[in-house]
């Protein structure tokens, strides 16, 4: 299994362009989300899927859209970049949710630089 | 609003010695407590999942505790070796949003040769 892949690794934007974030596990993994890691926050939840047609909100939605259309794939869009959204995004599933509370992988992260 | 704290922020130790990390949350409505592993410039790996229901887990030379009453989780590092330097992640697993963690800012050991 190639677990979670992300791509691009490194991805340099300007203000107000667009882009999507890649996403794919291949474990049949159910549920799949979205996190950005900034420098003296952490790690805050942006969205979040328990199956392929079903999204929602987590805590920091805004400025992002998700989509997931397989079970593989979850793409992060980003509808027009923002210096605020300049961060690491790691993408993480697990094959289960709810008080099972199944160990969560994460992917190797996209670091998005917006000028 | 749960809150994860982890204590201490950065540790240096020499090779071989055994070490503590802590890890304390505020809300003991959890599902469970995992710690991950970040090396620089990479992703997350789990090292260790604690069900809210168990007290402690242990994977090789870690173990970690879980006392839900009291908020607070312990990662039990033995015989540290330089390639365990790295960050040290701990998160609390919440009913909300799914599966949501709720992340600690972490603890950076170094261990020195």
């Amino acid at each position: 299994n190639a677990g979670v892949t992300q791509t691009p690794k490194f991805q340099v934007l300007k203000t107000g362009q667009s882009m999507t974030l890649q996403c794919a596990q291949d474990m049949n993994h159910e549920y799949m989300s979205w996190y950005r890691q900034d420098p003296g926050m952490g790690l805050r939840l942006i969205h979040y899927s328990v199956g392929a047609g079903i999204t929602d909100q987590g805590e920091v939605p805004n400025g992002y859209n998700v989509s997931r259309s397989t079970t593989e794939d979850f793409p992060l869009r980003l509808l027009s970049a923002a210096p605020s959204q300049t961060s690491v995004y790691f993408c993480a599933s697990s094959y289960s949710f709810g008080p099972s509370g199944e160990t969560q992988y994460f992917g190797p992260g996209t670091r998005l630089l917006v000028l | 609003k749960q809150e994860v704290t982890q204590i201490p922020a950065a540790l240096s130790v020499p090779e071989g010695e055994n070490l503590v990390l802590n890890c304390s949350f505020t809300d003991s409505a959890i599902y469970n407590l995992q710690w991950f592993r970040q090396d620089p410039g990479k992703g997350l790996t789990s090292l260790l999942l604690i069900q809210s229901s168990q007290r402690e887990q242990t994977s090789g030379r870690l173990n970690a505790s879980l006392d839900k009453s009291s908020g607070r989780s312990t990662l039990y590092i033995a015989a540290s070796q330089p390639g365990d330097s790295a960050t040290y992640l701990c998160a609390a697993c919440l009913i909300e949003y799914g599966n949501k963690l709720v992340f600690g800012a972490g603890t950076i050991l170094r261990v020195k040769s």
